[in-house]
């Protein structure tokens, strides 16, 4: 299988407080993981690309100031979310992929529910 | 920006009727995917269409992918009330980026 778990499942924080999502791949290594961010009744949409090693690659409109990832090794990638405010609570989802190529699938965590108050 | 328009947006139906989700773009993709995803959980990938033209089946459920890899469709049938969940389907473009890019989405509901 390609098993990919996030923790923690959901959290409440306060207004300006950080918090940190892990994302894992148990049982491969994955040398890319994104991260996508899904409002209620809406799809997913991408936030960010990241490879091992090497820093993260943003999507437009993305502050990547506010959103830091953390790419260590093959099988986690954290993202952080700083000063998070009332606006950032949303279901954040990790994907993660063996290679880099276009017919790499990507396999889905279970997301993290973030709600700010 | 959306490249992948899914129709139709919602759609209740009673157990045992067939349908057909539409996931269409002005764009060639590479290879295109269909998840489904249940409330509270991330999505879980059904099946990866990559030559035009082609078709998967999984048990009742049949994808087909565009003779010019431009659309794709997915037909249920003999619809069960197990199949209710958001349909998204994730297209890869040809540019070198290995991107998904999400559908719309597809809010399906199957009623006993």
């Amino acid at each position: 299988g390609a098993v990919v778990s996030q923790h923690p499942s959901w959290v409440i924080c306060k207004s300006g407080t950080s918090v940190k999502i892990e994302c894992r791949s148990l049982d491969f290594q994955a040398t890319t993981m994104f991260w996508y961010r899904q409002f209620p009744k809406q799809s997913l949409m991408l936030m960010a690309t990241s490879n091992e090693g090497s820093k993260a690659t943003y999507e437009q409109g993305v502050e990547k100031d506010k959103f830091l990832i953390n790419h260590a090794s093959l099988t986690l990638s954290t993202l952080t979310v700083t000063s998070a405010h009332p606006e950032d609570s949303s279901f954040y989802i990790c994907s993660a992929a063996r290679g880099r190529g276009s017919t790499d699938t990507q396999y889905f965590g279970p997301g993290t529910r973030l709600t700010v108050l | 920006t959306q490249l992948l328009e899914q129709s139709p947006q919602f759609l209740s139906i009673q157990e045992g009727e067939n349908l057909t989700v539409y996931c269409n773009s002005s764009s060639v993709f590479s290879s295109l995917q269909w998840y489904r995803q249940e409330p509270g959980e991330g999505p879980v990938l059904l099946v990866t269409v990559v030559t035009g033209g082609e078709v998967k089946k999984l048990k009742r459920l049949t994808f087909q992918f565009g003779d010019a890899r431009k659309d794709s469709s997915l037909h249920i049938t003999a619809a069960q009330p197990g199949d209710t969940g958001l349909y998204l389907c994730a297209g890869v473009k040809p540019s070198g980026t290995y991107k998904y890019i999400f559908g719309t989405g597809t809010r399906l509901k199957v009623l006993a």
